[in-house]
């Protein structure tokens, strides 16, 4: 079975500095991985996603993301830091065919003025 | 556009009693999800339904029932509640036949606590 792992419960960083969340998975097969973003006392809001091609992937908000099949890894990046930024950050996997999309446990993302 | 609405925002139960949580979505997708999030466990799938009329079991199924008769709508009942089932609940769809790529839609919630 799919699992995925977000090693740090808490990244703070300070604004206009790049930021990284990490993200690190296990499957059997192709993933296909995602990261979503959660603000205080609202559902999860779909930031990107890596299906094949280009292992850089651009989503919202100036969001991107490296696939790294050596490394299983699906690490989150922004160049430059807003406090708008802070949030709970998410990364989830999913195989071909399977409904069964599993989360990491989630890092919170502070951002300082 | 609404997207998904979720009822109740909130809920305190006492265990044993019965609770429907609503979710209804109007973006015509075919499929949708129960997810509950647990702190420290991030979001762990209950059931799905990849199109009206079928469901499925997720991860954690167990005191849990779904049904799917149209497109729109997903509730999500517990027969007879108890206090681990204290959780926020999130409701999802997504496009297509539950296609593996396609990103999902949540919902706001439904914090719900079991006493």
């Amino acid at each position: 079975a799919q699992s995925v792992a977000q090693p740090e419960d808490q990244v703070n960083v300070a604004e206009g500095n790049p930021l990284t969340v990490k993200c690190t998975y296990s499957v059997s097969g192709n993933p296909y991985l995602f990261w979503y973003v959660q603000y205080p006392n609202r559902g999860l809001q779909f930031l990107l996603k890596y299906i094949t091609g280009d292992n850089l992937v651009k989503g919202s908000y100036g969001f991107e993301a490296e696939f790294n099949k050596s490394q299983t890894s699906f690490h989150l990046k922004k160049p430059s830091a807003l406090v708008s930024d802070s949030a709970l950050y998410f990364c989830a996997v999913r195989l071909y065919n399977n409904n069964d999309m599993r989360f990491g446990a989630g890092t919170r993302l502070t951002v300082k003025p | 556009i609404a997207g998904i609405t979720q009822a109740p925002t909130s809920q305190i139960l006492a265990a044993g009693r019965r609770m429907t949580l609503r979710c209804t979505q109007d973006m015509r997708h075919n499929a949708m999800y129960w997810y509950r999030q647990d702190l420290g466990l991030g979001l762990r799938l209950i059931h799905y339904s990849n199109t009206a009329g079928t469901t499925g079991k997720g991860e954690v199924p167990d005191g849990y029932s779904v049904s799917r008769a149209n497109t729109d709508d997903f509730p999500l009942t517990l027969a007879s509640a108890v206090p681990s089932q204290t959780s926020v609940y999130f409701c999802a769809s997504s496009e297509r036949r539950a296609s593996s790529y396609n990103e999902q839609f949540f919902g706001p919630g439904t914090r719900l606590t079991v006493l």
